[in-house]
């Protein structure tokens, strides 16, 4: 069974903090994703990845690095949280390809005070 | 630029049947996904279409026009459960693997 795992679920951080969103996948899948999801705004992708230590900049990237120093493993930093970034975080992840199946994690729940 | 339309919130009765459309204009096109996400949950995987036409999976069908920028998601004896979030999501030009989302259609079944 595929399997996404995001390693919290709910957060709150304070203003300035460094916070690091953790996201582990099962399935040897090379296209790793984050996105963020805001009421409506839908899903909107801040960084994708297509191998090992190679990072693409989605469509809202600012104030957002990421880390994948292996492949099951893609991680978002928040350099210095702001309260803008209080949002719900999904990792997703896919095979090489066009037309397969993104599948995602639970989702992670950032509050930022 | 991409642009996928999706209404914002639809009702139905149960038991009833309820389509759900997505517009789209995008720079290419390879494919279009529909994702069901539970509120609190992830999105998991309903439908892809890639060619034109109707591919029916049990209660939920999805349509696709390519030349027209036009699919639906149909769905079938509506159930309390069937009450979520609908994301129409599209893949742009050749060989891309990224899709970008519409907003979401939450949709809400009643007895």
């Amino acid at each position: 069974d595929v399997k996404v795992t995001q390693s919290s679920r709910y957060l709150v951080k304070r203003t300035g903090e460094k916070v690091f969103l953790e996201c582990v996948q099962d399935m040897d899948h090379e296209n790793m994703f984050w996105y963020r999801q805001d009421p409506g705004l839908g899903l909107r992708l801040i960084y994708f990845s297509y191998d090992v230590k190679m990072k693409e900049k989605g469509d809202i990237p600012e104030g957002y690095s990421v880390s994948r120093e292996k492949k099951e493993r893609f991680s978002l930093i928040l350099e210095s949280a702001s309260t803008n970034q209080t949002s719900m975080y999904l990792c997703a992840s896919s095979l090489q390809g066009t037309g397969n199946t993104i599948y995602f994690g639970e989702g992670s729940w950032l509050t930022v005070v | 630029g991409q642009n996928i339309d999706q209404p914002t919130e639809m009702t139905a009765t149960e038991g009833a049947i309820v389509q759900i459309n997505c517009t789209y204009q995008t720079s290419g096109f390879n494919g279009l996904f529909w994702y069901q996400q539970h509120a609190g949950e992830a999105p998991t995987f309903l439908s892809y279409n890639v060619l034109d036409g109707l591919e029916e999976k049990g209660r939920f069908s999805s349509f696709l026009s390519r030349s027209k920028g036009y699919s639906y998601l149909l769905l079938k004896e509506l159930q309390m459960k069937d009450s979520a979030s609908y994301l129409c999501a599209v893949l742009a030009s050749g060989g891309s693997y990224i899709p970008t989302f519409g907003r979401g259609t939450s949709l809400i079944v009643h007895p």
